[in-house]
């Protein structure tokens, strides 16, 4: 089975440009998760969706950043205009449900340079 | 606040030996608890994990976790490492199944031949 598919693997652009990170959850899975991973800050969650809305968007660190999923095979994390300290690995992941037995799967991450 | 520490930035084993890493953790009720694996590049792979139940948890790879509620642990263990161990290892906590993983900062595990 596949599994949480993430393109492109890594972006390299110039400050001030748009960035659209793409993300494919697993068949079936209803949460998708965003997350940043930095030396600094370790792993922390962005935003999480069920069912394609929006749950919790408080790890959004300001409003350069947004998240969309249009249906439920398909999200993207936009950052508008991007910032050299936007530069980290970007991992989406999905599960089938809260509860047990119901751990995330990640994806293999975007990593993203802005210079 | 919920926490997870994992005191241990980098720990160096030679092949064969046994391994403990630690994972300490700060919430008011028993969490969902996870060790998660990352190889250089590549993404989280799930261990194991620990709802309920008993408390010594077996997973992939030949390894292990006891969740030992008096001392807010949940330390991972392997009795004899192998060099395709070397990766980053994080433990997670999910407070009460609300979906959201907090990761300790990581521990890096280097393996001598």
């Amino acid at each position: 089975d596949a599994g949480v598919i993430q393109s492109p693997r890594h972006e390299v652009t110039e400050m001030g440009q748009e960035v659209t990170l793409r993300c494919k959850p697993i068949s079936g899975h209803d949460y998708l998760f965003w997350y940043r991973q930095t030396m600094m800050r370790g792993l922390e969650l962005l935003i999480y969706f069920n069912n394609n809305v929006p749950i919790d968007d408080s790890g959004m660190p300001e409003d350069r950043f947004s998240a969309k999923m249009p249906n439920a095979s398909f999200s993207t994390l936009k950052i508008q205009p991007s910032e050299p300290r936007d530069s980290a690995v970007y991992f989406c992941a999905s599960s089938s449900g809260t509860g047990q037995n119901q751990p995330q799967h990640f994806g293999d991450g975007t990593r993203l340079s802005i210079l | 606040a919920q926490s997870v520490t994992q005191p241990d930035i980098h720990i160096t084993v030679s092949e064969g030996a046994s391994l403990e890493l630690r994972c300490n953790y700060s919430y008011g009720a028993t969490p969902y608890l996870f060790w998660y694996v990352q190889s250089p590049g590549q993404g989280l792979q799930l261990l194991l994990k620990y709802f309920s139940g008993d408390t010594l948890v077996q997973g992939i790879k030949g390894f292990e976790a006891e969740f030992k509620r008096s001392q807010s642990s949940f330390n991972l263990r392997k009795p004899s490492v192998h060099w395709s161990d070397a990766a980053e290892y994080f433990c997670a906590v999910e407070p009460g199944g609300y979906n959201k993983l907090i990761f300790g900062a990581g521990t890096r595990l280097a393996v001598h031949p």
